[in-house]
């Protein structure tokens, strides 16, 4: 079993509709969470970073993570075409410090 | 310059070769990255960089793999005798210390290494 678990799609949607991309993990030493947006041939980058359980909202994005369930997602309200790209979720061991992916969930936002 | 640079963009090199890829990282950035990218694999650690020395080099996939680090900054990646299964992007990044609460990856564009 994977440490970090990612459904990679692909998700089809129409234009202006609501996003949700989710990841599941299994070890209670991960602690910091972040979602990456990589393009076709580009390198990730970043596009939300949190520590604690909640809601963290930026634009139209929102990133929830809820430890209890060892389970984080990221929102996207009101999706556009330029959102077509790869999510991947990562996550941060504190007992090793490495840095951990989940395979990454392919969208593609129809106009 | 602004961001991860890596060289080539692109390599095609014949089974049993060796390459050399290039990594230079953000100005000011201490910690280094290499990660792998397969088809459908998700990003693999291979090995990162505290300053010039590498504490975990676990995530090599074999002694064909090696890398270095100078002068705090640029890093090449050298695959000896390559083959086809070495075939992915090599994907390098950056940050301000390592992988800690506040120093998110920054990633560069990759390498995409194809071995015929």
């Amino acid at each position: 079993q994977k440490e970090v678990e990612q459904d990679p799609g692909p998700l089809s949607v129409p234009e202006g509709a609501i996003v949700s991309l989710n990841c599941t993990y299994s070890n209670s030493a991960f602690q910091y969470f972040m979602w990456y947006r990589q393009y076709s041939r580009k390198g990730p980058e970043l596009l939300m970073y949190t520590y604690s359980s909640g809601n963290k909202e930026d634009g139209r994005f929102t990133a929830q993570v809820d430890k209890s369930s060892k389970y984080i997602s990221l929102f996207i309200r009101d999706s556009q075409p330029s959102d077509s790209a790869t999510y991947l979720c990562a996550m941060i061991n504190s007992n090793t410090g490495k840095l951990i992916f989940g395979q990454g969930t392919t969208l593609q936002v129809k106009p | 310059g602004a961001g991860v640079s890596q060289s080539p963009s692109n390599k095609v090199t014949e089974k049993g070769k060796d390459v050399e890829l290039r990594c230079d990282p953000i100005s000011g950035h201490t910690a280094l990255y290499w990660y792998r990218q397969s088809l459908g694999q998700g990003l693999e650690f291979l090995i990162y960089f505290q300053g010039n020395s590498a504490p975990d080099k676990s995530g090599l996939p074999s002694d064909r793999f090696s890398a270095e680090r100078t002068g705090g900054s640029v890093s090449t990646l050298t695959i000896q005798r390559t083959q086809q299964e070495d075939s992915a992007v090599y994907l390098c990044a950056s940050s301000l210390a390592f992988q800690g609460g506040n120093s998110p990856l920054h990633f560069g564009n990759g390498t995409r290494l194809t071995v015929t």
